[in-house]
């Protein structure tokens, strides 16, 4: 059983549209974290998010820590064609180690 | 200047054989860590090192032997190798071990093993 279900798998979308990405559980954590990985290379983090219901912003990307603690959601505004790439969240609990959701493979045509 | 380095990036090789993968991290970082990515990009956990010693060991076969000969090195060796190993595998490290910290990967070695 997946620990951490990210959805959708793939999405194909046009530069200039906004998306969401979702990374849901049935587990609570204690942190939550959402790393980029571009093709030939390692995952990069993007942020970390500890608290219930905790936003944050990176530029054109928004993150949301969900209240109990068990979700996360990424939204893109406007995306661009460099931000094409695989997301990917990962969850942390007691044991401190990260279990990486599938991922989400996104790109974005110019 | 890399963070995190490993060599080689591809490597192919025959069933049976025996290899390494090294890597190396210039961060000054306390833990090391080693991943495996399969064909569908799930990256799953398999060792973590902490000041060179081993704390986490999921559930990966004793033919996979990770070596720590210091804080800044962590080898992953493998052998007699099998058709299911191939996949690209990651070394990461982090400051520490503890919550919200944040791992640094290497650019990844891909291993076909024919």
């Amino acid at each position: 059983t997946q620990l951490l279900e990210q959805s959708p798998q793939f999405l194909s979308i046009q530069e200039g549209e906004n998306l969401t990405v979702y990374c849901n559980s049935s587990s609570v954590f204690s942190s939550l974290q959402w790393y980029r990985q571009e093709p030939g290379e390692g995952p990069v983090l993007l942020v970390t998010v500890v608290t219930g219901g905790e936003v944050k912003k990176l530029k054109r990307l928004t993150f949301q820590f969900g209240d109990a603690r068990k979700d996360s959601s990424l939204h893109i505004t406007a995306a661009q064609p460099g931000d094409t790439g695989l997301y990917l969240c990962a969850g942390v609990r007691g044991s401190y180690i990260p279990t990486f959701g599938r991922g989400t493979s996104l790109i974005v045509h110019p | 200047d890399t963070a995190v380095s490993q060599t080689p990036k591809y490597l192919v090789t025959q069933m049976g054989n025996d290899k390494s993968i090294k890597c190396e991290q210039n961060l000054g970082h306390d833990t090391m860590y080693w991943y495996k990515q399969d064909s569908k990009k799930f990256l799953k956990i398999m060792f973590s090192y902490n000041n060179k010693e081993l704390i986490i060991n999921e559930t990966v076969p004793n033919r996979f032997s990770p070596k720590s000969p210091d804080k800044a090195h962590l080898n992953l060796h493998i052998n007699s190798l099998e058709l299911g190993d191939s996949a690209v595998y990651f070394c990461a490290s982090s400051q520490y071990i503890g919550d919200g910290n944040e791992q640094f990967f290497g650019p990844g070695t891909r291993l076909t093993v024919l």
